[in-house]
This record gives structure tokens, C-alpha cells and sequence, in this order.
């Protein structure tokens, strides 16, 4: 089965600092991967997926990329309001296994 | 709208089986490409998919899981139920049941229960 590894575990950033995390699978997914924000306490949301593809209503300073193996999620200007655990998913096949999650906090 | 809520016991036994109920609107399970999965998160914990129904009956489960799991659909009543047999403290979990099309990701989320496992 395909792993994913999501790094680092947690990061602490300033508000306006670029944050970037990244998340590597075992063995070429194409492009089906997700990025997911849960928020403390709330469910999960759907950020991006096809590796690049911002969900509606998502700010544009997300953004996604990557494909085979490696991807990446950027936060170009962080915000208070991001303070979230991110998680990277793949879906094109099961298991639709997950990432570890990065815990994102403002410094 | 699609909307899905689960529901079912707050709190089993060790050994128990646990029966939970996806209860689902703004969408029918008949409707080619669309399935309907449960994915849970122990308190504190990362997420971790479960098990999927599609349309056509196609079920997928975790490996790590699947002698413990069933998933199956009522396609009449919009509902896809999930059983875990010889549930463990360490399955105290928040459960969400979700919503996913072929080639796609989990857009939808239920609000999740949780469901704890102690004696």
C-alpha cells in the first residue's frame, strides 16, 4: 500500500510569513492528491485537490502543487485564521490513505 | 445540497460490535460514481480512512481493517451503514461519514460522532 508522509509535523510561523509543507507518497499517485484543513474542534475541510486545484471558496493564497510523489502546500501570506492541522490525502485508488497532518501556529 | 449525518452508540464495550448509520441528502448512492465512505479520528490523533461503497456496490476497506469491517448501502432510505466487530479502547474515535465521487476527493464530511470505547 502507498504511504504518505506529510512534513514536518507542526510549524510556527509569523502572520505574513510564507509556510510551505510538504507531502510525499511511496509511489506515483499522478495528481489525485487533496490538501484538507481541519481547524481545532471542527471537521474537516477540502482545500485543494488534483494537487493544484483550489476547492470554491478557498483563499487564493493557498496554493498546491506537485505530481507523481511529491507535492507541496503554500500559504503565501499566513493569517491568523489559518491556525489549523493540514492534511494530505491520496484518492484516486484506495486505501485513501492520509498524511500524518502539519499542525500550523502563529509565532 | 448534500448533506450526510451520522448516528449511532456514544459509548461500547470492549469486544462489542459498533453499528453506525450515514444518513444522507442532495444526492443518491445509484447515481454512477458516487460512493459513500467512513473515516475516523482518535482524540488528539490523524485522520484515517476506513472503508468506501460506491454505486455499483464496489466496496473498498482499509487493509489494516478490513477482517473488522462491513459497509453497506440502502440505496431506498439514503443510507450506508458501517460495522466494526471487536471494537478495542484504542477505536475511540471521532467518526465521519463522507461523500465521494469516482476520481475525487472527500468534498462532503458529515459533522462526526464519537464514539467511545470503555467498559
Amino acid at each position: 500500500d502507498i504511504q504518505m508522509t506529510q512534513s514536518p509535523s507542526s510549524l510556527s510561523a509569523s502572520v505574513g510569513d510564507r509556510v510551505t509543507i510538504t507531502c510525499r507518497a511511496s509511489q506515483g499517485i499522478m495528481n489525485y492528491l487533496a490538501w484538507y484543513q481541519q481547524k481545532p474542534g471542527k471537521v474537516p475541510n477540502l482545500l485543494i485537490y488534483a494537487a493544484s486545484t483550489l476547492q470554491s471558496g478557498v483563499p487564493s493564497r493557498f496554493s498546491g502543487s506537485g505530481s507523481g510523489t511529491d507535492f507541496t502546500l503554500t500559504i503565501s501570506s499566513l493569517q491568523p485564521e489559518d491556525v489549523a492541522t493540514y492534511y494530505c490525502q491520496k484518492y484516486n485508488s484506495a486505501p485513501h490513505t492520509f498524511g500524518q497532518g502539519t499542525k500550523v501556529e502563529i509565532k | 445540497q448534500i448533506t450526510l449525518k451520522e448516528s449511532g452508540p456514544t459509548l461500547v464495550k470492549p469486544t462489542q460490535t459498533l453499528t453506525l448509520t450515514c444518513t444522507f441528502s442532495g444526492f443518491s448512492l445509484s447515481t454512477s460514481g458516487v460512493g459513500v465512505g467512513w473515516i475516523r479520528q482518535p482524540p488528539g490523533k490523524a485522520l484515517e480512512w476506513l472503508a468506501l461503497i460506491y454505486w455499483d456496490d464496489d466496496e473498498r476497506h482499509s487493509p489494516s481493517l478490513k477482517s473488522r469491517l462491513t459497509i453497506t448501502k440502502d440505496t431506498s432510505k439514503n443510507q450506508v451503514v458501517l460495522t466494526m466487530t471487536n471494537m478495542d479502547p484504542v477505536d475511540t474515535a471521532t467518526y465521519y461519514c463522507v461523500y465521494k465521487k469516482i476520481n475525487y476527493p472527500f468534498d462532503y464530511w458529515g459533522q462526526g460522532t464519537l464514539v467511545t470505547v470503555s467498559s
